[in-house]
């Protein structure tokens, strides 16, 4: 039972760079959204999506695009890397009901330098 | 605006005490409350959550948490703390609705001491 899939799980950017991380999730899941985590802020909604085909802002959407092609797949693209954007990210994965849990991934440990 | 707010960034027991956790949420309308434990290096873990159906909740671990709507509270605890539950720890809640975000606090830092 996979769960939440992320991929990397580190990685290291240059400022400029751009790149996409990867979630997947076999649990058919509607809902699954991005997070960043930075040290004493929690966890931070960047965006998501409540189903194939729609996607929405979150908190923290600046610097970063999603799409949702998929119910599987829910990539996380970083347009053009900044030194602001080093956090831990983290997809997560919710059934539909409002009183089930979000899964999450191991998440992918990302530094610009 | 919806908001959770966890009282204590790091908090520090000594091995066998009790633990106790802050959460407070700022709504008018009950919401989900759910507790998340993150280890070192790893993703998040569900602990226990509310939905309303029962005011005291009992988790994974030994932990439990209570709902308490007249002081919008959703306090973590656990009577005697281990080594292993050193970890940090977050109150998350979900106001239902069509988006269905999930919205977190800023975690605690929990040590514990031998």
């Amino acid at each position: 039972n996979a769960g939440v899939t992320q991929t990397p799980k580190f990685q290291v950017l240059k400022t400029g760079q751009s790149m996409t991380l990867q979630c997947a999730q076999d649990m058919n899941h509607e809902y699954m959204s991005w997070y960043r985590q930075d040290p004493g802020m929690g966890l931070r909604l960047i965006h998501y999506s409540v189903g194939a085909g729609i996607t929405d802002q979150g908190e923290v959407p600046n610097g970063y695009n999603v799409s949702r092609s998929t119910t599987e797949d829910f990539p996380l693209r970083l347009l053009s890397a900044a030194p602001s954007q080093t956090s831990v990210y983290f997809c997560a994965s919710t059934p539909s009901q409002e009183t089930g849990s979000a899964f999450f991934g191991q998440g992918t440990r990302l530094t610009v330098v | 605006a919806q908001s959770v707010t966890q009282l204590g960034s790091h908090v520090s027991v000594s091995e066998g005490a009790l633990v106790l956790l802050r959460c407070n949420y700022s709504s008018s309308v009950p919401p989900y409350l759910f507790w998340y434990v993150q280890y070192p290096n790893q993703g998040l873990q569900l602990l226990l959550k509310y939905t309303s159906a029962a005011t005291l909740v009992k988790g994974i671990n030994g932990f439990e948490a209570e709902f308490k709507k007249s002081e919008t509270s959703f306090h973590l605890t656990k009577p005697s703390a281990h080594m292993s539950d050193a970890a940090e720890y977050f109150c998350a809640v979900r106001y239902g609705g069509a988006t269905n975000k999930l919205i977190f606090g800023t975690g605690t830092l929990l040590a514990v001491q031998p």
